[in-house]
């Protein structure tokens, strides 16, 4: 119930093309949903988060969609560029200050110029 | 601020012998975490501390590995003795502890046990 499920598992995307990651999980009591963006060496960093109060955040070419019935939610990067390569990791916690995450198994992107 | 540091950047040991991972916390942060990334597990919390106090090591794989954190700003990951299969990233992460605050990564330590 703690998992996180995440596809797909590999993404190839043409530049200016959309690029569509989708996770979902079980525990009811995940309340707050980030996304982390890891480029090859480097440590996770923080792309965008949502809370479940709302279906929809957008920061610039980046939006998550939120489905709470579904159990749902997604990563849309509009006009895909090839420096946002890299490997996308959904997660989720009770946000109850301990932050302590579970996260999804990453999705590798590769926009082709 | 110099962010997350983690020492060192690289590692390559024998099976059986001691690794001692460090990291130095963003400062102001109370709130510390230590990943462990795989291939095959993807990213793993094995342990996070709050005011440098162990909150949950629930991911800690078996006794082999151990973690501490003395102060505010320095932590340790050991590992004692190391095996084959504990060659990984290992990350550490800190946080203010409040609702919906940023993890921030370190660069990671690349361990390789022959």
């Amino acid at each position: 119930q703690q998992q996180v499920k995440q596809s797909p598992q590999s993404l190839i995307v043409q530049k200016g093309g959309i690029s569509i990651i989708n996770c979902a999980y079980e525990n009811t009591a995940f309340d707050y949903f980030p996304w982390y963006q890891q480029f090859p060496g480097k440590g996770p960093a923080l792309l965008i988060a949502i809370r479940p109060d709302v279906s929809e955040k957008k920061e610039g070419r980046f939006t998550i969609s939120f489905n709470k019935s579904a159990k749902q939610f997604s990563l849309h990067i509009m006009d895909s560029q090839p420096g946002d390569s890299a490997t996308y990791f959904c997660a989720a916690s009770v946000d109850n200050y301990g932050q302590n995450f579970v996260f999804g198994p990453g999705t590798r992107l590769s926009v082709l110029p | 601020d110099a962010g997350v540091i983690q020492s060192p950047r690289h590692e390559v040991t024998e099976m059986g012998q001691e690794v001692t991972l460090r990291c130095k916390p963003i400062s102001g942060h109370n709130s510390l975490f230590w990943y462990r990334q795989t291939m095959m597990r993807g990213l793993e919390l094995l342990i996070y501390f709050n005011n440098n106090v162990p909150i949950d090591d629930s991911g800690m794989p078996e006794d082999r590995f151990s973690a501490k954190m003395p102060n505010a700003s320095f932590s340790t990951l050991k590992i004692q003795p190391s095996e084959p299969r504990d060659s990984a990233v290992y990350f550490c992460a800190s946080s203010l502890e409040s609702r919906g605050e940023t993890q921030y990564f370190g660069p990671g330590t690349r361990l390789l046990v022959l």
